[in-house]
């Protein structure tokens, strides 16, 4: 069984560009989640998806958004991007929205300039 | 909100030696999940628990759940050089969603 895959998994981008990040759940997989890792903050849940809706959103501001399509393929999109949202990017699926195991794909680094 | 408190933050040990490492929080948790994550890659989950007192192994690595529902613990027996790398702890913050908070992490450092 294929993980969790996202795509890309480098980016650089300038300040003020936006940027669509993909993830591929497991299949079978509903409920896709997203994380930002930093340094500095560590690992923080940015919002998760099931079934094609937002359940739990993270404190972020509102340049931080996302989606996913009746496949489970979740897309998250950063808008007007700044230096600060550089940091590892990751998804999570599950195969339901609650208690349940949480994998990882590897990642995506985005590095803004 | 929630926080999860891991120690310690950073181990050096020789190959072959055992470790303990633990998790605590404020809050009552329904899950704990420990995972591993190495260099540039996404965190791999490791064990999960799902009631008070349960104690669950993988391979070398046991896992408990506290009875108290705020804490959890993590040994790893006769380390090997692969074990080196980030062990993070994560529960739910809210009851039936997928919303983790993540511990501090513990860095694994092993010296052959």
């Amino acid at each position: 069984k294929a993980g969790v895959t996202q795509t890309p998994r480098y980016l650089i981008k300038t300040r003020g560009q936006q940027v669509t990040l993909s993830c591929s759940p497991i299949s079978g997989h509903r409920s896709v989640s997203w994380y930002q890792q930093t340094p500095g903050q560590g690992l923080q849940f940015l919002f998760e998806y099931f079934s094609e809706t937002q359940r739990n959103k993270g404190n972020f501001p509102g340049r931080f958004s996302g989606r996913q399509f009746s496949n489970s393929r979740s897309e998250m999109n950063v808008s007007t991007l700044e230096l600060g949202d550089s940091a590892l990017y990751l998804c999570a699926s599950s195969i339901r929205s609650e208690n349940t195991e949480a994998f990882f794909g590897q990642g995506t680094r985005l590095t803004v300039v | 909100g929630q926080q999860l408190n891991q120690s310690p933050q950073s181990m050096f040990i020789q190959e072959g030696e055992d470790v303990s490492m633990n998790c605590t929080s404020s809050s009552i948790f329904n899950t704990w999940l420990w995972y591993k994550q190495d260099p540039g890659e996404g965190p791999v989950l490791l064990i999960a628990l799902y009631k008070a007192g349960e104690l669950t192994s993988n391979g070398r690595l046991t896992a408990q759940f506290g009875i108290t529902r705020k804490d959890s613990f993590l040994n790893i027996s006769a380390s090997i050089p692969s074990d080196v790398g980030i062990y993070f702890c994560a529960g739910p913050t809210i009851r039936g969603a997928q919303k983790l908070v993540f511990g501090q992490g513990t860095r694994l450092t092993i010296n052959p």
